[in-house]
């Protein structure tokens, strides 16, 4: 869903330990989502995306896994990494419209 | 894979003037370009979508003659904060899609942080 005016969650992560970063949409009409990851002072970069006729997405190091019933999405992190440190969003389109609407975003910090 | 330039990278204006900024697609044709806003600790929120040879349409908010947005080839749209005050500052990022894009369907520049002083 968008946000306006929220400032970041964030989440802090042993290096090695694996992250979870959730996000909620709100229009049950979503049918495709993107993770992004947006380092500082730059612009998004594409992570992992999953269409809604899917429940888990896999890719290196990253899983998405959707839940249509609760309108949820997962961002899995496996054996992060110093590299990881970012600030992650998530973003959907609606059935039907080709905009790109962000949701709130975390900010994932991992410790060494 | 497809490559979105963004220029400048940084700009300071005086209140009261003008800055475009310009969105480049280096290696596919944007059919469709979106510019967001993102203000500090905030997600990006979507101002405009343009087509290729038509009209911008504004996100509900955005005022229409203070961001010009013209996307008259397939390989540049910009955008013009016109009369900018110092709560235009914030930092701008275009996106471009097309057909032949990668993956997710989306490339986006590296954003213009914009200071109005």
């Amino acid at each position: 869903g968008e946000s306006v005016g929220l400032h970041l969650p964030t989440l802090s992560v042993q290096e090695g330990d694996n992250s979870i970063i959730n996000c909620a949409y709100s229009n049950s009409a979503s049918d495709y989502f993107i993770w992004y990851k947006q380092e500082s002072g730059k612009g998004p970069q594409f992570i992992i995306d999953i269409r809604s006729n899917m429940d888990k997405r896999q890719g290196q190091r990253v899983t998405v896994l959707l839940n249509k019933t609760v309108k949820h999405l997962s961002l899995q992190i496996a054996a992060t990494q110093p590299g990881d440190s970012a600030v992650y969003f998530c973003a959907e389109t609606i059935q039907g419209a080709q905009k790109l609407v962000f949701g709130q975003g975390t900010r994932l910090t991992i410790n060494p | 894979g497809a490559v979105v330039s963004q220029h400048p990278s940084r700009v300071i204006c005086k209140s009261g003037t003008s800055v475009k900024i310009e969105c480049r697609s280096l290696d596919f044709q944007a059919t469709t370009m979106f510019w967001y806003r993102q203000f500090p600790k905030q997600s990006l929120m979507l101002m405009a979508t343009s087509n290729e040879g038509s009209k911008a349409t504004y996100e509900q908010g955005v005022e229409k003659d203070k961001f010009l947005i013209n996307h008259a080839s397939l390989t540049l749209s910009t955008l013009t904060v016109t009369s900018a005050h110092p709560e235009d500052s914030s930092f701008y990022i275009c996106s471009a899609t097309g057909p032949g894009q990668g993956r997710g369907g989306y490339t986006f520049g590296s954003g213009t942080r914009l200071t109005v002083v």
